[in-house]
């Protein structure tokens, strides 16, 4: 079992639409948590911090549960250049990434 | 950008050989992780320098090695090169901070390929 899971997708979904990714990890170590976006052949980017509270960011929230050992992020009024990769994260001293799930935004 | 280069883009080896990376760090960053993405996966954390020091290790056998220079700058070296090696390989550079909060930045990435 990997360490970090996610739903590999894609998820096609139109303009606008409302989209939730989730990821669950094993270890309960983890110290911090996190969101990247990667787009296709390039680095990943920070996209944002995960933290207990829940935090937003315009159109993104990201919430942990850290009893389920559980991230979500949700993407509010997509758009078309919301297509990505989007990793789950977790900090134990080292970063380990999920797989990603695919999102493709069509018009 | 995140001011983290890496050299070369692309490298095409063939199995058995020897294969140099290079990573210069953003300006004030202390710390440089490795990590190797294959295809359809997320990075994988190969191990990690903190002021020349390896702080770190992944899953990867010991032909993977690194140095960091005393200006933060890192190399990673692979040898005796397997066709699994195909990957990008990223560098991502930090300021180490207590309470392990700290954001990692990553270069474009080398894209290898072992024929």
């Amino acid at each position: 079992r990997k360490e970090v899971e996610q739903d590999p997708g894609p998820f096609n979904v139109p303009e606008g639409a409302t989209v939730a990714f989730n990821c669950t990890y094993s270890n309960s170590a983890s110290q911090s948590f996190f969101w990247y976006r990667q787009d296709c052949r390039k680095e990943p980017k920070l996209l944002m911090s995960v933290y207990s509270s829940g935090n937003e960011d315009g159109r993104f929230t990201a919430q942990l549960n850290r009893a389920s050992q559980y991230i979500s992020l949700l993407i509010r009024d997509s758009k078309l250049s919301d297509s990505a990769t989007y990793l789950c994260v977790v900090n134990r001293n080292k970063l380990v990434f999920g797989a990603g799930t695919i999102l493709r935004v069509k018009s | 950008e995140t001011g983290v280069t890496q050299s070369p883009t692309h490298l095409i080896k063939t199995r058995g050989q020897q294969v140099t990376l290079r990573c210069s760090s953003q300006s004030g960053h202390n710390t440089v992780s490795w990590y190797q993405q294959a295809l359809g996966q997320g990075p994988q954390f190969i191990f990690q320098y903190y002021r020349e020091e390896e702080n770190g290790r992944g899953n990867f056998p010991p032909r993977f090695s690194g140095l960091q220079f005393p200006n933060y700058s890192s190399e990673l070296n692979v040898n005796a090169l397997e066709l699994d090696d195909s990957a990008l390989y990223l560098c991502a550079s930090s300021l180490a901070l207590q309470g392990g909060r700290n954001e990692q930045f990553f270069g474009p990435g080398t894209r290898l390929t072992v024929l």
